[in-house]
């Protein structure tokens, strides 16, 4: 059975200082890992996608990193605007189903 | 496009009651997705459909879950009759492709049985 598990539950940091969400999966014929933000009381909004071990991808202060067991969200020099829940989900097998981690609450303080 | 529209977007109901949670998605997207949240258990897959079609209903928790998709541009998940451990947000999610572009969610349905 796919599994994801991330860490840690929860992140509370300073405006400014960086830090790294990890994710890490025991899964069976990986197709994909994805990365999403979710806010409260909204959805999860779609961050990034990763494919192959060595990948990696930015967007502002965002950076997921991939390797054959885990997955990391580097954060740098992070905003209260960047205070959201963070989830790690991969796709596998011949299907098209996302398995969710639990998330890592993240919350930056002034 | 104005995303994948759940709605309600709270209901709050007596146990043995039914319940019908209903789904727009992106139009184009031929995946559709029925997942649930809980602070215990995070999200969990219920059942997808593709082109309209069940594909995988494994995640469905028992016989009082029911979903359809009549329509491509609709779809609905009832719950009958409804219990307490039944509170939860419930997510849909629709797709283009799964793997290249991931899903996009709903606001989601927060149901709350009393």
């Amino acid at each position: 059975e796919d599994q994801v598990t991330q860490s840690p539950e929860a992140l509370r940091l300073q405006e400014g200082e960086s830090s790294s969400l990890n994710c890490s999966y025991t899964v069976s014929g990986l197709r994909g890992l994805f990365w999403y933000r979710q806010d409260p009381g909204k959805g999860p909004e779609f961050l990034f996608t990763l494919y192959s071990a060595g990948e990696e991808k930015e967007k502002e202060r965002l950076k997921a990193t991939l390797t054959k067991k885990e997955s990391f969200l580097h954060i740098t020099a992070p905003k209260p605007e960047d205070s959201a829940t963070y989830l790690c989900a991969v796709l596998t097998g011949g299907g098209n189903k996302l398995t969710f981690g639990t998330g890592t609450q993240l919350k930056v303080e002034l | 496009d104005a995303g994948v529209i759940q709605s309600p977007r709270h209901e709050v109901t007596e146990m043995g009651q039914e319940v019908t949670l209903r789904c727009k998605p992106i139009s184009g997207h031929d995946y559709l997705f029925w997942y649930r949240q809980t602070m215990m258990r995070g999200l969990e897959l219920l059942i997808y459909f593709n082109n309209n079609v069940p594909i995988d209903d494994s995640g469905m928790p028992e016989d009082r879950f029911s979903a359809k998709m009549p329509n491509a541009s609709f779809s609905t998940l009832k719950i009958q009759p409804s219990e307490p451990r039944d509170s939860a947000v419930y997510f849909c999610a629709s797709s283009l492709a799964p793997q290249l572009y991931g899903y996009t969610f709903g606001s989601g349905t927060r149901l709350t049985v009393v």
